[in-house]
């Protein structure tokens, strides 16, 4: 079974600043996609960003970067120079068959 | 990117009766669609896979006749929460895989039964 897990109910951050999102995965599969949503008020689910198993490099998008450390099964999201429209919820995601299992989430706030 | 169209966005209704929500592909065409429920300050888990064509695979406790998915082309599924009752109150959200390293969602219908 797989099975994600986000240890941060919530976390604060000061505008401008970088901030890194916990997330650690557990499976038995080979081959597997880890993927970051955010999740403003509305509940609309924002892709961020999919590392797959296999990638050697670590996934960028713009200010959001996956720190992907396959030995520890852990892919942790960084968002840098971060700003107030940046809160919200994130969920790390593991994609399984062709579904998605969530993690917990955590709730970003950025202050001025 | 790829747009998952969800619709109504909010609904409320009785309680006793049925309520259809749609879920559209609008540039790709989709076989398979997923449909998630979130209830407050919860993440979302999985409730049902939609296949076109053939039976909704179901997740364990998800009661099949009270959450009726059909697939009937590959750009629509709808979820129907059949004789809604309050605790069926959530935020249900569909989506659908356009390829290995997208998953596409729809923008989640708040469902409130009074």
């Amino acid at each position: 079974a797989q099975k994600i897990t986000q240890t941060q109910p919530g976390m604060f951050v000061q505008e401008k600043e970088a901030v890194t999102l916990d997330c650690t995965y557990d499976t038995s599969d080979p081959s597997y996609g880890l993927f970051w949503y955010k999740q403003p008020s509305s509940g609309e689910m924002i892709f961020l960003i999919y590392q797959g198993s296999y990638d050697q490099q670590n996934a960028t998008e713009g200010r959001y970067s996956l720190n992907f450390q396959k030995a520890r099964k852990s892919a942790n999201l960084v968002i840098s120079a971060s700003q107030l429209g940046d809160s919200a919820m994130y969920f790390c995601a593991m994609r399984r068959a062709r579904a998605l299992t969530f993690g917990s989430g955590t709730r970003l706030q950025v202050q001025p | 990117g790829a747009v998952v169209s969800q619709h109504p966005s909010r609904v409320i209704c009785k309680s006793g009766t049925s309520v259809k929500i749609e879920c559209r592909s609008l540039d790709f065409q989709a076989t398979t669609m997923f449909w998630y429920r979130q209830f407050p300050k919860q993440s979302l888990m999985l409730m049902a896979t939609s296949n076109e064509g053939s039976k909704a695979t179901y997740e364990q406790g998800v009661e099949k006749d009270k959450f009726l998915i059909n697939h009937a082309s590959l750009t629509l599924s709808t979820l129907t929460v059949t004789s809604a009752h309050p605790e069926d109150s959530s935020f249900y959200i569909c989506s659908a895989r356009g390829g290995v390293t997208e998953a596409f969602f729809g923008q989640g219908t708040r469902l409130t039964v009074v």
